[in-house]
């Protein structure tokens, strides 16, 4: 079935430094969601991308879909100890949406 | 709007009692679905309903069962609760199935422990 894969799996950064988180689907989608679960919260939604190549800002934080809408990446420029969570993927298969597994990012001060 | 609203939020279970988690949401959702969380694994997909009456089955779906009677609710049934059951368990709800697309909104979370 398909497969939605998230690097890193866990990542600790120190305040400031870049922080960034792949996401790779074994088929084409049509869409790719992005969102982030504070520790002991729900994931929230952040961003949803539609089109090949798009790239979308959100603040620090910057999204893009591959070409091929095969991948995705998120990238957090100088990160704040409020980014620390879960981020987490999903594209759409079948009826349902598949999530990838999540990057834990940890923030030290 | 309350948004989806997930009952209770901790419970502890003794192998082999039943228990239901209940959902609810306020926004006229068509698509409801409920997703475990566990350590390294992500969020799995258990039962999910595109509507009223129709529900089917995700990627971890033994041990549990749910019905859809109304728009508003969803309900997921742990039959006879096993310590493999120990998890964190998300009710979701979107406008639409996941192809198209639509953004999914979580409950808060319940916490059940089976010991």
């Amino acid at each position: 079935g398909q497969q939605v894969m998230q690097i890193p799996q866990y990542q600790h950064v120190q305040e400031g430094e870049d922080f960034t988180t792949y996401c790779n689907s074994s088929t084409t989608l049509s869409n790719i969601q992005w969102y982030k679960q504070r520790p002991g919260g729900h994931p929230v939604f952040l961003i949803q991308l539609v089109k090949s190549g798009e790239v979308k800002k959100q603040k620090r934080l910057t999204f893009q879909f591959g070409e091929a809408k095969k991948n995705s990446s998120l990238h957090i420029t100088a990160t704040q100890t409020t980014d620390v969570g879960t981020y987490f993927c999903a594209g759409p298969g079948g009826t349902a949406l598949i999530f990838g597994k999540g990057t834990t990012l940890s923030v030290s001060s | 709007n309350a948004g989806v609203t997930q009952t209770p939020k901790f419970q502890v279970l003794k192998t082999g009692q039943s228990m239901t988690l209940q959902c609810a949401q306020d926004m006229n959702h068509e698509y409801m679905s409920w997703y475990r969380q566990d350590p390294g694994m992500g969020l799995r997909l258990i039962h999910y309903s595109v509507g009223a009456g129709i529900t089917d089955q995700g990627e971890v779906p033994n041990g549990y069962n749910v019905s859809r009677s109304t728009t508003e609710d969803f309900p997921l049934r742990l039959l006879s609760a096993a310590p493999s059951q120990t998890s964190v368990y998300f009710c979701a709800s979107s406008y639409g199935i996941g192809l198209s697309g639509n953004t999914i909104y979580f409950g808060e979370g319940s916490w059940l422990t089976v010991v």
